[in-house]
């Protein structure tokens, strides 16, 4: 049974440039949010996808955008890259509806912005 | 809004038992979730309460107390992979939003 994974691991990128990071959820996972992690702090919340359609959003401006896929796969776009946007970029996945929800992570995406 | 304290860093000796204390200010609560993170690692999932009390597992152990907004996480004969950042996290509102505290920095020591 795959778990969360995330592509690519590490990426390097220039102020103003665009990034996609990917995400797959865990088999028999229709939800994915998706988290940004600064140095020495906990993951702040992006935004969370459920029947492709964005369904809450954290405090994060536009230029951070996602989608999701009919196969429940999401992906994360970041438009006009900023230094502050160098951290670990975390996807969890999570059942919908009544229960636990446990959201389990991914490794991450480890962005560089330079 | 939302608000979650927890301790930014302890340090705790390899076969002791050591407590990491959360406390929160929420609406809608649902639950609140403890992850372990390794060092440039993902989280893991620890434990998740919704009801006050304890719950138990193995060495591991996590308390809630609604009323108070207080929870904690009670780790048990500590061995040195427990070596880790413990995150407290509130799950609230209908579509089940998680907000992280910033982590507890466990530092076991032989």
């Amino acid at each position: 049974d795959a778990g969360v994974t995330q592509s690519p691991t590490h990426l390097i990128k220039t102020r103003g440039q665009q990034v996609t990071l990917r995400c797959s959820p865990k088999s028999g996972h229709d939800t994915v949010s998706w988290y940004q992690q600064a140095l020495g702090q906990g993951p702040q919340f992006i935004f969370q996808y459920y029947e492709e359609e964005e369904r809450q959003r954290g405090n994060f401006p536009d230029r951070f955008s996602g989608h999701q896929f009919p196969n429940y796969s999401s992906e994360l776009n970041v438009n006009a890259l900023l230094l502050g946007d160098s951290a670990l970029y975390l996807c969890a996945s999570s059942l919908a509806g009544l229960g636990e929800n446990i959201q389990y992570f991914g490794a991450g995406t480890r962005l560089s912005v330079l | 809004g939302q608000n979650i304290d927890q301790p930014t860093e302890m340090t705790a000796t390899e076969g002791a038992i050591v407590q990491i204390n959360c406390t929160y200010q929420t609406s809608g609560f649902n639950g609140l979730f403890w992850y372990q993170q390794h060092a440039g690692e993902a989280p893991t999932f620890l434990s998740y309460n919704v009801l006050d009390g304890l719950e138990e597992k193995g060495r591991f152990s996590s308390f809630l107390s609604r009323s108070k907004g207080y929870s904690y996480l009670l780790l048990k004969e500590l061995q040195m992979k427990d070596s880790a950042s413990y995150l407290c996290a509130v799950n609230s509102g209908g579509y089940q939003k998680v907000t992280f505290g910033i982590g507890t920095k466990l530092q076991v020591i032989p």
